[in-house]
């Protein structure tokens, strides 16, 4: 069966600092990977979306970048944080018309 | 710009009764509309998937329906239980200029008492 990993599950930063956090697929291969942001109060929000290795696409401009270096390996980066990067980040693939999600990255910037 | 509304923001309803949640959308050229479940601090799980050429879905205790042309979809929910309790969040899926993707509404959060 498929599962979804994300780590750290909680983060606390301080302003500035970079960010890194990882998204790995197990039980599929050349999976369609999506990186979300929840912040309180709002919806989720789709910050990028990959459907292989090298291919990138940004919904939403901002200080966030995402690599996907290996077929199941998604990344979300920061060179530095902002108080508004604070949010619940999630990672999804799909599989046939179902989005899947991972158990989410808390991330709070102070 | 598609936009995705979900009535009430809030519910809270004694166990074992049946409920509606309401979702609506702006833009009907979707290709499939999902519901799902989020628990406090936890990812979502996926509900139920309906295609936008159905009418209907159901899974166990749980229904949904999907109206396309009036930009409306219900999830019913039987005889529900307190682990019911959760936020509901249902999302649409476009295809817009061969890319591909989910807006969702900014859920339900239904409470059900023992």
């Amino acid at each position: 069966s498929q599962t979804i990993h994300q780590w750290p599950a909680t983060l606390v930063q301080p302003v500035g600092s970079p960010l890194s956090l990882e998204c790995t697929v197990e039980g599929t291969s050349n999976p369609n990977l999506y990186w979300y942001r929840q912040a309180a109060g709002r919806g989720l929000q789709l910050l990028f979306y990959s459907v292989g290795i090298g291919q990138i696409s940004s919904e939403v401009p901002q200080n966030l970048s995402a690599s996907r270096p290996q077929d199941r390996q998604f990344i979300l980066s920061s060179k530095k944080l902002l108080l508004s990067d604070s949010g619940f980040y999630l990672c999804a693939w799909k599989k046939q018309e179902t989005q899947y999600f991972g158990p989410g990255t808390r991330l709070l910037v102070l | 710009k598609q936009e995705v509304t979900q009535i009430p923001a809030a519910l809270s309803v004694p166990e074992g009764e049946n409920l509606v949640l309401n979702c609506s959308f702006t833009d009907s050229a979707i290709y499939n509309l999902q519901w799902f479940r989020q628990d406090p601090g936890k990812g979502l799980t996926s509900l139920l998937l309906i295609q936008s050429s159905q009418r209907e879905q159901t899974s166990g205790r749980l229904n949904a329906s999907l109206d396309k042309s009036s930009g409306r979809s219900t999830l019913y929910i039987a005889a529900s239980q307190p682990g019911d309790s959760a936020t509901y969040l249902c999302a649409v899926r476009q295809i817009e200029g061969g890319s591909e993707k989910l807006v969702f509404g900014k859920g339900t959060k239904l409470t059900v008492n023992p």
